[in-house]
């Protein structure tokens, strides 16, 4: 069963916009990461998140955390057509050596 | 794609054929992923392996099976195809969490379609 769902399922913006995408998990969790997909290829890891921290940045991406809501989201800051993409979730529960993906939001970037 | 390839990148079986796909590393990782892909559902696991020989079930196993006898080699399986196999199916490595905390790297996939 999914652990994690995103929201919204799609995203239509501007080039120059901010995207902000969220995840709901349902279980207590180790970490959650952030992973892209372009159209036609394996994902990509973004950015992992533990369950102490609450707020992550890497370049133009920031997640946040919030472990009593059971969320994440991540915001990507003046997006660009290369942005276009999905964005996945992924948690890590305990020692699992497993991660458990969300279906992913679609990201459309308009230049 | 981190030193990870998949064969085929892509095959037509018909139903009933048993189907092999090969996931190949050379990051010398310890843990090994199948995942298919379907429109609706993301991503969802079908086996995993935490060693040469050491190979667990995901959450789609049924109809699979898997085989390491090599650190770098994960062979996926499908006995005798069906339809609902049709799918995009996605190897992934990892390390353990004293390495990366199980941050996974993909390779670029393989579309089987059963007719």
């Amino acid at each position: 069963s999914q652990q994690g769902e995103e929201d919204p399922q799609a995203l239509s913006i501007q080039e120059g916009e901010n995207a902000t995408m969220n995840c709901s998990y349902k279980t207590s969790i180790n970490n959650l990461q952030w992973y892209r997909q372009n159209s036609g290829r394996g994902l990509v890891h973004l950015i992992l998140i533990r369950s102490n921290e609450r707020e992550k940045h890497s370049g133009r991406l920031r997640v946040t955390l919030d472990t009593s809501k059971k969320s994440s989201s991540l915001l990507i800051t003046a997006s660009r057509a290369a942005d276009t993409a999905s964005y996945f979730c992924a948690t890590r529960q305990g020692g699992s050596e497993k991660l458990v993906f969300g279906k992913g939001t679609k990201l459309t970037v308009n230049p | 794609d981190a030193g990870i390839t998949q064969s085929p990148r892509h095959k037509v079986t018909e139903t009933g054929t048993p189907v092999t796909l090969r996931c190949h590393q050379t990051e010398n990782h310890r843990y090994m992923y199948w995942y298919r892909q379907d429109p609706g559902h993301g991503l969802r696991l079908i086996h995993y392996s935490y060693g040469v020989k050491d190979t667990d079930k995901g959450e789609v196993s049924d109809g699979y099976s898997v085989s390491r006898s090599k650190t770098e080699d994960f062979l996926l399986t499908l006995e005798s195809a069906t339809s609902s196999q049709t799918s995009v199916y996605f190897c992934a490595i990892s390390e353990s969490e004293q390495v990366s905390s199980y941050e996974q790297y993909f390779g670029p996939g393989t579309r089987l379609t059963v007719t």
